[in-house]
């Protein structure tokens, strides 16, 4: 069975703080693919990025940043000087990757973040 | 940009009453997922399509719940009759046909159900 950890349940940083989100995973699948996604208030999940597990290579997109280390079956999400905008909650997410279609996404419980002036 | 589109967005119903939610996908996507998300928790797949047909419902509360598909495109969820259990957000997601981009799921706004 597949399972998503996000200990941290809230974090309250001050803008410009850089902050990282925890997300520990645990499958039996040797090829998955593991994703974050951000909720704002209206509810709706937007889509991050995602992570083939043979690619371990960290990633960088603007003041975004994922670790992923296979070894200890975790793919952090590191904010650099964050916003107020940056305010949501953050889901880590992972799917199996050896079907022949898509499948479902296995959720962690989410991280509040909450960014302040 | 294309949406996953869903209706209505808040609905609230009595308990024991039918309730019906819907959802059109980005066009083109074969998969589409309904998950359920209770507050403060991360959101929990309930159906999945590939086209009209179901891959998984094995989370289906099939006594009140159903969900179909019927021509591969737009989806209806219904509950009925509604428990106060049932007080969610459903959410709607779709997946691109495309075998590099497939397991990547956009999201609509969702649904929030509150049943009295």
């Amino acid at each position: 069975a597949q399972k998503v950890t996000q200990a941290q349940t809230e974090i309250s940083v001050v803008e410009k703080e850089d902050v990282t989100l925890d997300c520990v995973y645990e499958t039996r699948d040797t090829t998955y693919y593991l994703f974050w996604y951000k909720q704002p208030p209206s509810g709706e999940l937007v889509f991050l990025i995602r992570r083939n597990s043979f690619d371990e290579q960290n990633e960088i997109s603007g003041r975004y940043s994922w670790n992923f280390q296979k070894s200890t079956s975790s793919f952090n999400f590191t904010i650099t000087a964050s916003q107020v905008v940056d305010s949501a909650v953050y889901f880590c997410a992972l799917s199996e990757a050896d079907t022949g279609t898509a499948s479902k996404l296995t959720f962690g419980t989410g991280t509040r973040l909450q960014v302040t002036l | 940009e294309a949406e996953v589109a869903q209706s209505p967005r808040y609905k609230i119903t009595e308990k024991s009453q039918a309730v019906a939610f819907w959802c059109d996908p980005i066009s083109g996507h074969a998969t589409l997922y309904w998950y359920r998300q209770i507050l403060g928790q991360g959101p929990e797949l309930l159906v999945q399509f590939q086209d009209e047909s179901v891959v998984d419902d094995s989370q289906l509360p099939k006594d009140r719940f159903s969900a179909e598909r019927l021509k591969g495109v737009d989806s209806t969820l219904k509950i009925q009759p509604a428990e106060l259990g049932d007080s969610a957000m459903y959410l709607c997601a779709s997946s691109p046909r495309t075998s590099g981009r497939r397991y990547e799921q956009y999201f609509g706004p969702g649904t929030r159900l509150t049943v009295t």
